[in-house]
């Protein structure tokens, strides 16, 4: 089936740090990727996506590009700030003809605190 | 537009009683899905619809009922609530297949005692 995986957090930065947060996927065949963001007590925010093998998703400085050959989608971004402190979730949806084909396969989220 | 509303934002249920969270887009999406959200676990998904009258079980549907009379509407029925649906439970909605994303909802805080 299909499968997620997500680097463990939290991960701590200062602010203007880099950040990557990494994220693999199985799947077979040619899945949608994301990136949501839960900021605390909120709903989940669609941050980025990419539908094809080599897209680059961009959102609010946040960067993710489509790698089929090694099935990752990590995501990026050059200097962080506090606002970004928040859980960040990577997922997937395939398509295939008939059987489920709508279910977003999430990871486990990786809890990020940015500190000034 | 007001998105994907979700009502109650927090309720709190004796073991055994049953309840409804509702969930309304305005966005005329067809998919819509709950999920639960739990520590450690990530969101796993309990029902979705892909249109008005067609349903199906996600990965945890045990305790949990929906139906879809129409495309705004999709409730979540718990029939006799448990300690273990002590959760966070959030609709989504989708107008497309993959290449478009989910939009969420805010959130319900259910906690049963």
């Amino acid at each position: 089936g299909n499968s997620v995986t997500q680097m463990e957090g939290p991960v701590t930065l200062s602010e203007e740090a880099f950040l990557t947060i990494n994220c693999t996927y199985t799947a077979t065949g040619y899945p949608s990727l994301f990136w949501y963001v839960q900021y605390p007590g909120e709903g989940l925010q669609l941050l980025l996506k990419a539908t094809k093998a080599d897209d680059k998703g961009s959102n609010k400085g946040f960067e993710a590009t489509y790698r089929k050959e090694t099935t990752s989608f990590h995501l990026e971004k050059g200097s962080v700030q506090v606002s970004d402190s928040a859980v960040y979730f990577c997922a997937l949806i395939r398509l295939r003809s008939g059987g489920s084909n709508y279910k977003l396969t999430f990871g486990k989220g990786t809890l990020l605190t940015v500190n000034p | 537009n007001a998105g994907v509303t979700q009502t109650p934002k927090f309720q709190v249920l004796k073991t055994g009683q049953s309840m409804t969270l509702q969930c309304a887009q305005d966005m005329n999406h067809e998919y819509m899905s709950w999920y639960r959200q739990d520590p450690g676990m990530g969101l796993r998904l309990i029902h979705y619809s892909v249109g008005a009258g067609i349903t199906d079980q996600g990965e945890v549907p045990n305790g949990y009922n929906v139906s879809r009379s129409t495309t705004e509407d999709f409730p979540l029925r718990l029939l006799s609530a448990a300690p273990s649906q002590t959760s966070v439970y959030f609709c989504a909605s989708s107008r497309g297949q993959g290449g478009y994303g989910y939009t969420f909802g805010s959130g319900t805080r259910l906690t049963v005692v």
